[in-house]
């Protein structure tokens, strides 16, 4: 069974910090990498995908990957209250049994003014 | 505007009563989802379409039917429901499959068995 892990949280940062969300994941042939925010009661919705190693920015946030030691992370810049969400990692895995988009069971981020 | 739509957003039920929700995309996405989550859990695949009348098991099919004879719609079905099957329930759809491309959800449904 592929696996993704995410460290439950909660994670506590202040306004205007940096905050760092890491994900780790047991298939090593995953090469597709997505970040979900999920707002309480809410419907997840993406955030930042990246493939290649390294990093990607997009605004305040940084996706960083490295396949060879298995882990992506997210990088939230100056943190808002109003990004204070579950933040769900998911990684395509492959098997013999097809394709799967599999999610981490999240997150929680808290940003306190 | 682009979207997934799901009915109902909440519905109560007994078990063993049949119950459907639906599913619906106006983007003309190949690929369509059925997720449940539970605390704890996160986000669980129960079935899944790569096109019209193609589907196929994700991990937690048991219980749970679909079908897909339209592109736009996917629904879900529980022929009898029990009370284990209280969940939050998100459909999803994406471009095609396996992509590059995101997953977009509906809203949710949110069922209570009793």
């Amino acid at each position: 069974q592929k696996e993704v892990e995410q460290n439950s949280g909660p994670l506590s940062v202040p306004e205007g910090a940096i905050a760092s969300l890491n994900c780790t994941y047991s298939d090593r042939g995953s090469q597709s990498f997505f970040w979900y925010r999920q707002y309480s009661g809410k419907s997840p919705e993406l955030i930042m995908f990246i493939y290649s190693n390294g990093d990607k920015e997009d605004g305040r946030f940084t996706a960083q990957l490295n396949k060879a030691s298995q882990y992506v992370s997210l990088l939230i810049r100056d943190s808002q209250p109003s990004d204070s969400a579950t933040y769900l990692c998911a990684v395509i895995s492959a098997n013999q049994a097809g394709t799967a988009l599999i999610f981490g069971k999240g997150t929680t981020l808290s940003v306190s003014s | 505007e682009a979207q997934v739509t799901q009915n109902p957003r909440y519905l109560i039920t007994v078990t063993g009563k049949k119950l459907t929700v639906t599913c619906s995309q106006n983007m003309n996405h190949e690929y369509m989802s059925w997720y449940r989550q539970d605390p704890g859990l996160g986000l669980r695949q129960i079935y899944y379409s790569m096109n019209v009348e193609v589907t196929d098991k994700g991990d937690v099919p048991e219980g749970y039917k679909v079908s897909r004879k339209e592109k736009r719609n996917f629904p879900l079905i529980l022929e009898s429901p029990s009370p284990n099957q209280t969940s939050l329930y998100f459909c999803a759809s994406g471009e095609s499959w396996p992509g590059y491309s995101p997953l977009h959800f509906g809203n949710g449904t949110r069922l209570t068995v009793t």
